[in-house]
């Protein structure tokens, strides 16, 4: 069964701290990809990546930073929280040039 | 820009049958995909149409219409349980295989 996970449901954390969500596949995709989703506006990409080691921004990159070390794990980095990056942040992943993106269970960040 | 516009809520009863309409905007245009969201739950491929007309997949039907810019959903034989939000979502632009997808239509389904 396909499975993407992601380290943490529900995050809390203080502006002004450096936060990682970590997003683990097992069907061995070599496509990953870190969308945020807030009321209203739908799902935005951040970063994917289509490879180890290799990243590309998506449409709202402002603030974060991605680590893919292995083909397995995409990590996006909040380098400096910001309340403005409270939202739920969504990891999935896709087979080569397949269509249909697999999607972790969500992170629900809260910056106070 | 990528852009996709759908209704933002549309609301049916038990039994009947529900159009979920999505127009675009998009370079490189590849197909249209159809995601579903419980609240609480993660986005799941619903359906992809890559040429025009009409794909079935038991009681959901996708259309797409590229000389328009436009796909919908169809939902038959509607069930309480197909209350969530449903999405359409495009190719991030030439060459991409990330998705654009439009603001999301919240369908709640009454008895």
């Amino acid at each position: 069964d396909v499975k993407v996970t992601q380290s943490s449901r529900y995050l809390v954390k203080r502006t002004g701290e450096k936060v990682f969500l970590e997003c683990v596949q097992d069907m061995d995709h070599e496509n990953m990809f870190w969308y945020r989703q807030d009321p209203g506006l739908g799902l935005r990409l951040i970063y994917f990546s289509y490879d180890v080691k290799m990243k590309e921004k998506g449409d709202i990159p402002e603030g974060y930073s991605v680590s893919r070390e292995k083909k397995e794990r995409f990590s996006l980095i909040l380098e400096s929280a910001s309340t403005n990056q409270t939202s739920m942040y969504l990891c999935a992943s896709s087979s080569g040039d397949q269509e249909t993106q697999y999607f972790g269970p969500g992170t629900r960040l809260l910056v106070l | 820009g990528q852009s996709l516009e759908q209704p933002s809520e549309v609301t049916a009863v038990e039994g009947a049958i529900v159009q979920i309409n999505c127009t675009y905007q998009t370079s490189g245009f590849y197909g249209l995909s159809w995601y579903q969201q419980h609240d609480g739950g993660a986005p799941t491929f619903l359906s992809y149409n890559a040429l025009d007309g009409l794909e079935e997949t038991g009681r959901f039907s996708s259309f797409l219409s590229r000389s328009d810019s436009y796909g919908y959903l169809l939902l038959q034989e509607l069930q309480m349980k197909d209350s969530a939000s449903y999405f359409c979502a495009a190719r991030a632009g030439t060459g991409r295989r990330a998705l654009t997808f439009g603001s999301g239509t919240r369908l709640q389904v009454q008895p």
